[in-house]
């Protein structure tokens, strides 16, 4: 079975500085592994997805993530924060193929202060 | 491309009505899922359609819940004898291969 912990349900940081939201996974196959961002009273809009192929995988807004397989983990980061960056973020899991159904993880919310 | 939309945003009900909500999928988009999220948790998948045939439902679906995607195209979600316990965003999303979502549907049960 498939499953998603994302460690820390809030974190705030300061305009400018890095951000980093921790995501590890389980998954007995090969995962495709996505990032999405949700706004208040908004649907999930896709930041990035791992497949295959390149571990460090580059999203929208100046978000990365790097794929570790030893570490069974997907953490996501981007350099420096934005106060439009204040938003709950959600790391998902799906078998390889990706037409199967995501198993989110509990979500992180992210407060960015001036 | 319009994106996935989802009619109503949001809906009042009293426990024991029924509801159903409207789910349109992009266009070329051949696989459309249905989710349940609620406060503070993340998305929790309910079902899934390939063109119209429904090929998995979670056992979160009860069997107050039905969905339906009679063409192919749009979708419906319907639940009977609502229950305060089904207060939720309803999130629809679809794909050829990366899900994309709908703006949800609020379901508040009185």
């Amino acid at each position: 079975a498939q499953s998603v912990t994302q460690l820390g349900s809030h974190v705030s940081v300061s305009e400018g500085a890095l951000v980093l939201l921790r995501c590890n996974y389980s998954s007995s196959v090969p995962p495709y592994l996505f990032w999405y961002v949700q706004y208040p009273n908004q649907g999930l809009q896709l930041l990035l997805k791992y497949t295959t192929g390149a571990t460090l995988v580059k999203g929208i807004n100046g978000f990365e993530a790097e794929f570790k397989k030893s570490e069974t983990s997907f953490h996501l980061t981007k350099p420096s924060a934005h106060m439009s960056d204040a938003a709950e973020y959600f790391c998902a899991v799906t078998l390889s193929g990706g037409y199967n159904k995501l198993i989110f993880g509990a979500g992180t919310r992210l407060a960015v202060h001036p | 491309d319009t994106g996935v939309s989802q009619d109503p945003r949001h809906k009042i009900t009293k426990r024991g009505q029924n509801v159903t909500f409207r789910c349109d999928p992009i266009s070329e988009h051949n696989r459309l899922y249905w989710y349940r999220q609620t406060l503070g948790q993340g998305p929790e998948f309910l079902t899934y359609f390939q063109n119209e045939a429904q090929l998995e439902k979670s056992r979160l679906l009860s069997d107050r819940f039905s969905a339906e995607r009679p063409k192919g195209s749009f979708s419906t979600l319907e639940i009977q004898r609502t229950e305060q316990g089904d207060s939720a965003m309803y999130l629809c999303a679809s794909s050829l291969d990366t899900q994309y979502f709908g703006p949800g549907t609020r379901l508040t049960v009185l």
